[in-house]
């Protein structure tokens, strides 16, 4: 069965930082590319990153740009988020996602995690 | 703000056929694939339709989507109770250096 699991948020402080993380199984992760997406509380959904299948092309919206920075780990199966200088306006569940291909950007987010709720708040 | 226009809300009645829109431009919908997704209350959001008006394998012949220059529908048919959530459009925008967008959501209610 193919599966996402987020985990990592939690409440932090303005300008703080907070690392998620994502695990993967079910599939052969180093073949796609992955995605942040993110939903503020009663809101809708926001892409947040995306990365290539070899970590080769990546790319940011730009309301995170400079402060968040994803990553992976093909070995691990995992994918990452580190989320630095943390704004209230950043408070959302963040979803990690699959993308059906292997380039962030040629195809969207076939299947996606349960999220992990990021609260920033002092 | 979001890049993609949706209504905030539609309505049908059991049985009746609804139509959810999505409203871009030449940097999105006009040039490239669209995507809807289901959100269930209280769930993640699940892949509806692919590229304009594929379905993905389990998805019902109910639902159908539609492209036209730089606007696409979501078409729901034979509709249910359980088709009751929020419906998400989004495209690849191909401004600035390229990016993801979503549509607002619409929230479809089943009365």
């Amino acid at each position: 069965e193919v599966q996402l699991v987020e985990s990592g948020g939690g409440l932090v402080q303005p300008g703080r930082s907070l690392r998620l993380s994502c695990a993967a199984s079910g599939f052969t992760f180093d073949d796609y590319a992955m995605h942040w997406v993110r939903q503020a509380p009663g809101k809708g959904l926001e892409w947040v990153s995306g990365i290539s299948w070899n970590s080769g092309s990546i790319g940011y919206a730009d309301s995170v740009k400079g402060r968040f920075t994803i990553s992976r780990d093909n070995a691990k199966n995992s994918l990452y988020l580190q989320m630095n200088s943390l704004r209230a306006e950043d408070t959302a569940l963040y979803y990690c996602a699959k993308d059906p291909s292997g380039d962030y950007g040629d195809d969207a987010f076939d299947i996606w995690g349960q999220g992990t709720m990021v609260t920033v708040s002092s | 703000q979001s890049v993609l226009t949706q209504p905030p809300s539609a309505s049908g009645t059991p049985g009746q056929r609804v139509t959810i829109s999505c409203s871009g431009s030449s940097s999105n919908i006009g040039s490239n694939y669209v995507y809807w997704y289901q959100q269930l209350p209280g769930t993640a959001p699940k892949l509806l339709i692919y590229r304009n008006n594929q379905r993905p394998s389990g998805v019902p012949d109910r639902f159908s989507g539609s492209k036209s220059g730089t606007s696409a529908s979501l078409a729901i048919s034979g509709l249910r109770s359980e088709d009751e959530a929020d419906y998400y459009c989004a495209a690849w925008d191909d401004s600035l250096s390229g990016h993801w967008v979503f549509g607002g959501g619409t929230k479809l209610t089943v009365l």
